[in-house]
């Protein structure tokens, strides 16, 4: 089974700063990792799907890679904005069973 | 496209009352659904795995006679939860495989509230 951790839990940065969002798994046959966004009381948002053959994926501001000799991925979000603020949630899975094993997430507060 | 929708958004029933939850691949089918549990300030735990035309396949610790999966159709599963009680109050969330890009990826539905009084 797929062991997913997210450090740090909680992160508070002022406007216009870059976020740094780590996340580690334990099973370097990754299938693949996402990264959604929840905001609080609500579903998820997919941001980034990045597959076991891919190293990082980019979307507007978001950028996330993954190693998985290290079994380390990256959500980096440039210049935050106060409406970046959310919790964060990484999910892996294995290939034999499509399964996700979810962080426990890190919620970013962007102070304005 | 690869629209998951769930249905109520919110219910509140009284405690030992069942409630079903429906999740509804809108454009694509899915021959495989999962379903999640979430609790206040937690991480999305997976319950189980419906496939279509087949029982689910529920995770360690998940009681089957409670939490009821049928999975009838392709683009239609549905959870119920047997003789609720406030322990039970929490969010659930389902998701279905689908193809995208040539590859697999859950797609997510906006999840259901559920309040046991």
């Amino acid at each position: 089974k797929q062991e997913v951790t997210q450090i740090p839990a909680a992160l508070s940065v002022p406007e216009g700063e870059n976020l740094v969002l780590n996340c580690s798994f334990t099973d370097s046959a990754i299938y693949n990792l996402q990264w959604f966004r929840q905001d609080p009381g609500k579903g998820l948002t997919s941001l980034l799907l990045i597959q076991s053959s891919q190293r990082e994926q980019t979307s507007g501001r978001l950028n996330a890679s993954l190693d998985k000799s290290s079994g380390r991925s990256t959500l980096y979000i440039a210049a935050s904005q106060p409406g970046d603020s959310a919790t964060y949630l990484c999910a892996g899975g294995l290939s034999n069973d499509y399964k996700l094993s979810f962080g426990a997430g890190t919620t970013v507060t962007v102070r304005a | 496209g690869a629209v998951v929708s769930q249905h109520p958004s919110r219910v509140i029933c009284k405690s030992g009352t069942s409630v079903k939850i429906e999740c509804r691949s809108l454009d694509f089918q899915a021959t495989t659904m999962f379903w999640y549990r979430q609790f206040p300030k937690q991480s999305l735990m997976l319950m189980a795995t419906s496939n279509e035309g087949s029982k689910a396949t529920y995770e360690q610790g998940v009681e089957k006679d409670k939490f009821l999966i049928n999975h009838a159709s392709l683009t239609l599963s549905t959870l119920t939860v047997t003789s609720a009680h406030p322990e039970d109050s929490s969010f659930y969330i389902c998701s279905a495989e689908g193809l995208a890009g040539g590859k697999n990826e859950q797609f997510f539905g906006p999840g259901t509230r559920l309040t046991v009084l």
